[in-house]
Formats: structure tokens, sequence, C-alpha cells
């Protein structure tokens, strides 16, 4: 039981590059979401999904793209990254009413 | 979900309890006391949660009070690991609102001293 795993663990970016982060979670949970942490700063919902094929916007979503094909992963993808995107990246999961779970972090540089 | 005030830094000697206090005035009948904390930028870490009782786990208490207006983390005798931020946050446990979604603050900075 790995619970919530993030990959990449770090990735530099060029502007106007995209890429995905990976999360995948093994604890069958239902609802999983993606939030962004800046310096000094609490985290932000991004995107989140209450199940497969269901997703929904955040605080912050512009410039990120979801989708939930699976129970068990909730891929973000960033269309064309831009310095303001530079972050730590939290990915969560839960079951209704339980206990929000959360990844160890993907860190993000985009110059 | 409503929004929570907490004071942005405490210091706690190690081997002392550690309270830190967090007011969440605006909180409806239906939602519930969470308290997270982070480590050096680590995924948020699950502490504990109640809704209008006093709760205690393997790794602190949470005393509500009877209004439901603030609540205190305890931390009954801190060690050095415990430095961290740590959030209080309220949300609904049941129903169509609860879709995973969490309003973090900015949390409390706990420095834990030798």
């Amino acid at each position: 039981n790995a619970g919530v795993t993030q990959t990449p663990k770090f990735q530099v970016l060029k502007t106007g590059q995209s890429m995905t982060l990976q999360c995948a979670q093994d604890m069958n949970h239902e609802y999983m979401s993606w939030y962004r942490q800046d310096p000094g700063m609490g985290l932000r919902l991004i995107h989140y999904s209450v199940g497969a094929g269901i997703t929904d916007q955040g605080e912050v979503p512009n410039g990120y793209n979801v989708s939930r094909s699976t129970t068990e992963d909730f891929p973000l993808r960033l269309l064309s990254a831009a310095p303001s995107q530079t972050s730590v990246y939290f990915c969560a999961s839960n079951s209704p009413g339980n206990t929000i779970y959360f990844g160890e972090g993907s860190w993000l540089t985009v110059v | 979900d409503a929004k929570t005030t907490q004071p942005p830094s405490m210091d706690c000697a190690e081997g002392r309890a550690a309270n830190l206090p967090c007011n969440h005035s605006t909180i409806s009948g239906n939602e519930y006391v969470y308290w997270y904390r982070q480590i050096h930028s680590q995924g948020p870490q699950y502490i504990i949660h109640g809704l209008k009782n006093n709760e205690t786990n393997e790794m602190a208490s949470l005393i509500i009070t009877e209004d439901r207006k603030s609540s205190t983390l305890i931390l009954p005798h801190a060690t050095l690991r415990d430095t961290a931020v740590y959030y209080c946050i309220v949300r609904s446990a049941h129903g169509s609102s609860n879709t995973g979604k969490l309003i973090f603050g900015q949390g409390t900075t706990l420095q834990v001293k030798p």
C-alpha cells in the first residue's frame, strides 16, 4: 500500500513547454485533487475529481487541465508553462467523509 | 466552508505542551474542525479532527469550545520533530459539499526549541 504517489518529484521546464504531473493512489479512493503551494503560503486547490470521468475546477484552475479515466490516476497537465506556475504541487485523495491523504509533492520550476 | 484564523507563529520548549489556537466563528453545524501539519514542505499530514466533543489520539488532543467558534490543538509533550506549520481547517464531512476540498489558510508555524 503506497498511498498517494506523485511523479516526477522535481522538474524544470522552459516557458511555453507542456508537461504532465502524474498522481496515483492505491486506496480505491473516489475523490482526488490537486493543490499548489507557493513559498510561505498555504495550499490552494487547482482541480478535483469525485470519481472517474468527473472533474471540476478549484480556486486556481487557469493554465491546468485534468482528466480522470480511472479511479487510481489523476494526472495534471500544464498546457503552456509560465514562470508563475513555479510551485510545489500536491496530489490528494480520500473516500467520502474520510481523511484526506496527500502525496509527497512535485517541485516544478519554470524558467 | 468556514474560514479560520490562526496566529502566524508560536514557540514551545521541548517537552512542554504546545497549545495551538484556532478561531472559526462562522462554522456551521455540519462542519468539522480538522488539523493538519506540514513539515519541511512535505505533503500535509493529518493529525486529528472533531465536531463538537473533545478528541484525543496518539498524536494530539483537540479541544473545541461549547459554542464551536474556536478550538485548540494540544501536543502534550512537544519534540523537535513537531516543528512544522499547523493548519486548522473546517469542512463538511458528509453530504454533497464534501468533495475532498480543503481551504488552507497560512497556518501557524510552531517552533519547538531545545
